[in-house]
């Protein structure tokens, strides 16, 4: 069983703050980091799909970086406002084994 | 497009029992996933069919099984169910050989009690 950590556990900002949250995964072996949103009473949406040793993606304020020879990922929101209250979920994949090892997530909470 | 959806959105289930759940991809998608979240172990993956063949597995028990039909809608099976089977399960599709370097939709659950 592989370990993906995520840090900080739970967060709380000011609307208009920007933040950020870590994902750390082993460096062997790596094929894929995903990052999903999950809102209360809702279904996971996926947020990105991080498959490249430096890859940046960006999604309207938010966005992600990925280093996978340090085994980390961070999720940046610009600005934050209340909808953007959730937990942040990241997703690891290895090339051996198969199997899809999720993190604890990251709740935000966003104070208008 | 429709979502994933997911049939019963909740179930109450007795100890011994078994239950089966329906999970509809999205028209298109050939993968689906499912994953199990508790409390105290937050979202777990159970497995994954892909083109009516179990492609990836998790690690959990002989009882919980599945499969894939022809179009691509997923059922999944836990046999004499216990006290920790109490959970929300979700299934996720994408769309087809990429596995999971692909994006995947969930649905919105089966919320399962085992009394």
């Amino acid at each position: 069983i592989l370990n993906v950590e995520q840090s900080p556990q739970s967060l709380h900002v000011q609307e208009g703050d920007s933040t950020n949250f870590t994902c750390s995964f082993p460096s062997s072996n790596f094929y894929a980091l995903h990052w999903y949103r999950w809102e209360t009473a809702k279904s996971p949406e996926a947020l990105f799909v991080m498959t490249l040793n430096g890859d940046e993606k960006k999604k309207g304020r938010i966005s992600a970086t990925l280093n996978t020879k340090e085994g980390y990922s961070y999720l940046y929101i610009k600005g934050s406002q209340p909808e953007d209250s959730a937990t942040y979920l990241c997703a690891f994949s290895a090339n051996t084994g198969n199997q899809f090892y999720f993190g604890t997530g990251t709740s935000l909470t966003v104070i208008p | 497009k429709a979502g994933v959806t997911q049939t019963p959105r909740y179930l109450i289930k007795t100890r011994g029992q078994q239950v089966t759940l329906s999970c509809s991809p999205i028209s298109g998608h050939r993968s689906v996933s499912w994953y199990q979240q508790t409390p105290g172990q937050g979202l777990q993956f159970l497995f994954e069919y892909f083109s009516e063949t179990q492609r990836n597995k998790g690690n959990f028990p002989g009882r919980f099984s599945g499969r894939q039909f022809s179009n691509s809608r997923s059922e999944m099976n836990v046999s004499t169910l216990e006290l920790g089977d109490s959970a929300l399960y979700l299934c996720a599709s994408s769309l087809s050989a990429g596995g999971f370097q692909e994006t995947q939709y969930f649905g919105p659950g089966t919320r399962l009690l085992v009394l």
